[in-house]
């Protein structure tokens, strides 16, 4: 099925860095979601968009619904070793019923 | 308070032999969602209801069907599981309005033996 593409792959930070991560797709999104995944649990959801262009943020985290709603970029601030975990960008179809389409996940490691 | 419940957590089974993962919601939310998700990949839509409005996913093997009794539960019954089937369930639930984000429970994780 389709997937958004997802960067970076993985990433391994020393804590109190920041990082960055994006969605990019082909196709237009009419909600953009973020979700972090602990081993080994469920996703849960970090922080949702629903208007181009809305910036919003969650505590350390701040992410944005970009202009052209075909991307998404999330931002932790200031890493903790509990950011550690699979961050998946997923975006909602703009047709019928809106299914999610998922990102291919970025794994965040964080060193102490 | 446990919002989307799963269980059980983790489930054992033999190849061939029928197994039943369960899930349960307090939110009321009048859709739900089963997902599969492997090793390190995003998770794969099953299939959803809405109400009690059953949608299969084009690419779900018929091995895997799903009952809703009640707006709170819903099952996952895998008929004749394969070594391939081994991975995490994932249930979620949602509204159906604009602002309709998908909450997850924590996953059943299913080893076939």
């Amino acid at each position: 099925g389709q997937q958004l593409n997802q960067s970076p792959q993985s990433m391994f930070i020393q804590e109190g860095e920041d990082v960055s991560m994006n969605c990019t797709s082909s196709s237009i999104f009419n909600t953009w979601l973020w979700y972090k995944q602990d081993p080994g649990e469920g996703p849960v959801l970090l922080i949702a968009l629903y208007k181009a262009g809305e910036l919003t943020s969650n505590g350390r985290l701040t992410a944005q619904f970009g202009i052209t709603r075909k991307d998404s970029f999330l931002n932790i601030s200031a890493s903790i070793p509990s950011d550690v975990g699979i961050y998946f960008c997923a975006g909602q179809l703009n047709t019928g019923f809106q299914k999610l389409v998922f990102g291919t996940g970025t794994r965040l490691l964080v060193s102490p | 308070d446990a919002m989307v419940i799963q269980n059980p957590r983790y489930q054992v089974t033999q190849f061939g032999k029928p197994v039943t993962l369960s899930c349960s919601q307090t939110l009321n939310h009048n859709v739900m969602y089963w997902y599969q998700q492997k090793s390190s990949q995003a998770p794969k839509l099953l299939f959803h209801y809405y109400d009690k409005d059953f949608n299969n996913e084009a690419d779900t093997p018929d091995n895997f069907q799903s009952r809703r009794p009640n707006t709170s539960f819903c099952f996952l019954d895998i008929r004749s599981p394969g070594l391939g089937d081994a991975a995490m369930y994932l249930c979620a639930t949602s509204r159906l309005t604009r602002e309709n984000e998908q909450f997850f429970g924590p996953g059943t994780r299913l080893t076939v033996l």
